[in-house]
Order: structure tokens, then C-alpha cells, then sequence
């Protein structure tokens, strides 16, 4: 959706670290969320943030919430080439009517 | 195992054709959704249902139609309004309003145009 941004690309080398950057615009949003869709699938929650935290960390992906920004960032450490795939973050607003989806970042692993 | 099954997962359409895509799930969810991927955009939102016999447009819902007669199903109608139907085509569930579950996702369904 138009509210939500990403960058559409990102490029890294297996076992760097990968930072998919997203910002959106309402300040009511109360979850935010990463999905991860592998070419020709649907796309799959990969973890979530509640707005009044500030980081959340689950095995190899950190999630940073800056709320005063509303930037939202995920990052996967030690990336693998089975990583590739585009991330969308999304944002659940107060109403929950539907999420907002940001356009996408496709990361591709270079071995 | 619960889910949501989209089916078919390709499908061809000839100008001036209807097609239907079907979506069913079985999470038991209230709130179901449509979207359309283009390649390098995001998701567009054409359809969504909160309730049984209810549902409201999405941003794009102009040559599409929907209906919900069951929880299980919301199938959407490709109809010959929309003039540029190739997409890969997406649905979701969610408990109402989302909540912490967020969507769960279909497989996807891709439309042609031939």
C-alpha cells in the first residue's frame, strides 16, 4: 500500500548479515508484522512486533521498532541462499479492518 | 492440519471470459481476503469479508465480484470488466480484525490472459 514503503531490492553474500528497512505512516498502528513469500507461493508470517515494543529477537531475525520514525527494520543474521525471497512488512492499525502491506524487498543471497 | 486451499494454482483465460478462483479455509476464521500481486508491486487489496453475506470493496475491486454465502469460502469472479487480469492472485484469513495471528495465506493462484 501506498502508506507503507520498502526498497524494492537488496543484494548480500551468504553468512552476511541482511537489514530490510520499512517505514509507514500511521501512528495508531498497533502490530506490525514480516511475511516472507518464496517465488510462485503465498506468503508466510515470519514474526511480529507489538507497537509499544522497541526490538524483538527470534533465533536469526531482530526486529527494531523506532516508533518516532515509524521505521521498522528486520534483520537476518548469517544469511543463507534459502533466505532469497521477498519480505513484506505489513501494519495492523487500530481499527484491524486490514493490514497494509508494504511493496515488498526482494533479497537475493549470493553464494 | 488447518489451512487455506486456493485452487486452481494456474489458470488460463480467454478474452471476454468469466473465470473463478476458489479459496477455502478451514482455521475457522471470520475475516477473508483477496489480493492481487503484479510482478515488482506489492499486494493490492480487491475484496474483503468480515462476516458471512457481508463483504466490501478493496482499493482495485473494479471487474471483480465476490460473494460469501459460507465461512469456509470466498470465491472470486475475474469478470471481462477487468482489462488487464494477468496477476498472481492471493488469498488470506484472519481471525476478526487480524489480531496477533495476522493473515494466513493461500498458495496463490496464477491468471493468464491467452
Amino acid at each position: 500500500g501506498e502508506d507503507v514503503e520498502q526498497s524494492l531490492f537488496l543484494s548480500v553474500r551468504e553468512g552476511d548479515s541482511s537489514v530490510i528497512n520499512c517505514t509507514y505512516t500511521d501512528s495508531s498502528s498497533t502490530y506490525l508484522y514480516w511475511y516472507k513469500q518464496e517465488p510462485g507461493a503465498g506468503l508466510q508470517l515470519l514474526t511480529y512486533i507489538f507497537s509499544n515494543m522497541d526490538m524483538k529477537q527470534d533465533q536469526r531475525l531482530t526486529v527494531l521498532l523506532n516508533k518516532k520514525d515509524k521505521h521498522l527494520s528486520l534483520r537476518i543474521a548469517d544469511t543463507q541462499t534459502g533466505d532469497s525471497a521477498i519480505y513484506f512488512c505489513a501494519e495492523g492499525r487500530a481499527n484491524f479492518n486490514k493490514f497494509y502491506f508494504g511493496s515488498g524487498t526482494k533479497l537475493n543471497v549470493k553464494p | 492440519d488447518g489451512g487455506i486451499t486456493q485452487s486452481p494454482k494456474y489458470l488460463f483465460r480467454k478474452e471476454g471470459q468469466n473465470v473463478t478462483l476458489s479459496c477455502e479455509q478451514n482455521l475457522n476464521h471470520d475475516a477473508m481476503y483477496w489480493y492481487r500481486q503484479d510482478p515488482g508491486q506489492g499486494l493490492r487489496l480487491i475484496y474483503y469479508s468480515q462476516i458471512v453475506n457481508d463483504f466490501q470493496k478493496g482499493d482495485i475491486a473494479e471487474g471483480y465480484s465476490v460473494s460469501r454465502e459460507k465461512k469456509e469460502s470466498f470465491p472470486l469472479t475475474v469478470t471481462s470488466a477487468q482489462k488487464n487480469p494477468t496477476a498472481f492472485y492471493l488469498c488470506a484469513s484472519s481471525r476478526t480484525g487480524g489480531d496477533l495471528d495476522g493473515y494466513t495465506f493461500g498458495s496463490g493462484t496464477r491468471l493468464t490472459v491467452v
